[in-house]
């Protein structure tokens, strides 16, 4: 069946660069997803990519999909404090309206 | 648009207690999903809708779970009797393409 895995937790100083990484499983999956859930909050779209692009970027979010190896990373520049919560990666084998099956989170810390 | 509407926020029952937890979907998006959100699990699909008619279920853990989708900008998650284990984060979330929406949330207790 399909899974999506990610680390739990990373730990970054305040302007240096956080790199969240994901592997999923399954070789159909069309649509990959990362979501950013706040304190208290509801989950927030961040960025998504086709299966047939390699790279996104926007703004401070770059996101490097290695198809062969299904990883998925996103990488955040210039990290601030306001960035800390919890990042999930998603993927859908569809154009989104079959339901995204989401990693555990990964946790991430912004030291000052 | 106000984005994905849940209510109420929080809810606090006894176990026991008939539980329902509501949604207002993005005007023109034509999915609906349900997650229920734990530690122990994390996000886990219980029902998702497809033009108000209930696709797939499985997720639903048990019989006294239940959802109904009575038109396009009205969703009810049901638990009924509930129990402390139902103790989570109730997700509602609406689509039209590739990009899922989500609501606040429903923080539920069970006491």
């Amino acid at each position: 069946g399909e899974d999506v895995e990610q680390s739990l937790f990373l730990s970054v100083r305040e302007g240096d660069s956080s790199v969240i990484n994901c592997t999923y499983t399954d070789s159909s999956s069309t649509y990959l997803y990362w979501y950013k859930q706040e304190p208290g909050a509801g989950l927030q779209l961040l960025t998504y990519i086709f299966s047939n692009m390699d790279m996104k970027q926007d703004q401070r979010l770059t996101v490097l999909l290695n198809k062969k190896d299904k990883h998925l990373s996103l990488r955040i520049a210039d990290t601030q404090t306001g960035d800390s919560a919890i990042y999930f990666c998603a993927e859908s084998t569809s154009r989104g309206n079959t339901p995204l099956v989401f990693g555990k989170g990964t946790r991430l810390s912004v030291i000052a | 648009d106000a984005g994905v509407i849940q209510s109420p926020r929080h809810e606090v029952t006894e176990m026991g207690q008939e539980v329902t937890l509501r949604c207002k979907p993005i005007s023109g998006h034509d999915y609906l999903f349900w997650y229920r959100q734990t530690m122990m699990r994390g996000l886990e699909l219980l029902i998702y809708f497809n033009n108000n008619v209930p696709i797939d279920d499985s997720g639903m853990p048990e019989d006294r779970f239940s959802a109904k989708m009575p038109n396009a900008s009205f969703s009810t998650l049901k638990i009924q009797p509930s129990e402390p284990r139902d103790s989570a984060v109730y997700f509602c979330a609406s689509s039209f393409g590739s990009q899922a929406f989500f609501g606040q949330g429903t923080r539920l207790t069970v006491v």
